[in-house]
């Protein structure tokens, strides 16, 4: 399984942009790329997922490079509600195991 | 909104007591997965199973047991509860690759 490497923690403010960069060095040709948000107290919720270029849903952007080695989850316009740790996660398709990292802590101020 | 439930939320136990933690989801799932989660650190996966009558290990090492009877239902059980057992365990179902659904988790306490 595909180890992933992200920020340990990062700031912002409320209105702005935030882009969070994951590293996968050794993803595989059947792995996806997965982000989840996880809150104090409750568990991991599913944000976005994809396998290249890019993708986007209701809440976020996902941006994955031509040599899948990286991707970064882009959230526009943050706000304090989304103060949580986001994990990147590289799931092989058809195995279903998640490997959760330690996260990066997205800290949104006023 | 996803609808995997786990029954107890909260629990305070004595040693060496046994514990069953329920799971259960109406979404006809047969994927479904048991995580423990320290506060403040990283999920491990401990148990999961593919379908009824599947259960498997995961990475991380734990001396609880699972069992899928019915495709709803995962209930873990700890045979004798120790201080080391305390963490907050998470549930999860799915039905591929795509995302896995958690339950809003159960906070154990072993005195």
């Amino acid at each position: 399984l595909a180890k992933t490497t992200q920020p340990i923690s990062m700031d912002s403010y409320e209105g702005q942009e935030v882009n969070i960069t994951c590293s996968h060095n050794n993803i595989a040709t059947n792995d996806y790329i997965t982000w989840y948000q996880q809150f104090p107290s409750q568990g991991p919720r599913f944000i976005i997922q994809g396998y290249k270029t890019k993708v986007t849903n209701e809440v976020a952007s996902l941006f994955i490079p031509a040599d899948r080695k990286s991707s970064t989850l882009s959230l526009p316009r943050v706000s304090l509600s989304d103060t949580a740790v986001y994990y990147c996660l590289v799931v092989t398709g058809g195995y279903n195991k998640l490997i959760f990292g330690a996260g990066t802590r997205l800290a949104v101020h006023p | 909104e996803a609808d995997i439930y786990q029954t107890p939320r909260y629990l305070v136990i004595g040693t060496g007591k046994k514990i069953t933690l329920e799971c259960s989801q109406t979404m006809g799932h047969d994927k479904m997965y048991w995580y423990q989660q320290d506060p403040g650190m990283e999920l491990h996966l401990i148990h999961y199973s593919y379908g009824v009558n599947s259960t498997e290990k995961g990475d991380l090492s734990s001396e609880s047991t699972v069992s899928r009877i019915r495709t709803e239902h995962f209930p873990l059980t700890l045979e004798s509860a120790r201080p080391s057992h305390t963490s907050q365990y998470l549930c999860a179902s799915s039905s591929g690759i795509d995302e896995q659904f958690f339950g809003p988790g159960t906070r154990l306490t072993v005195l």
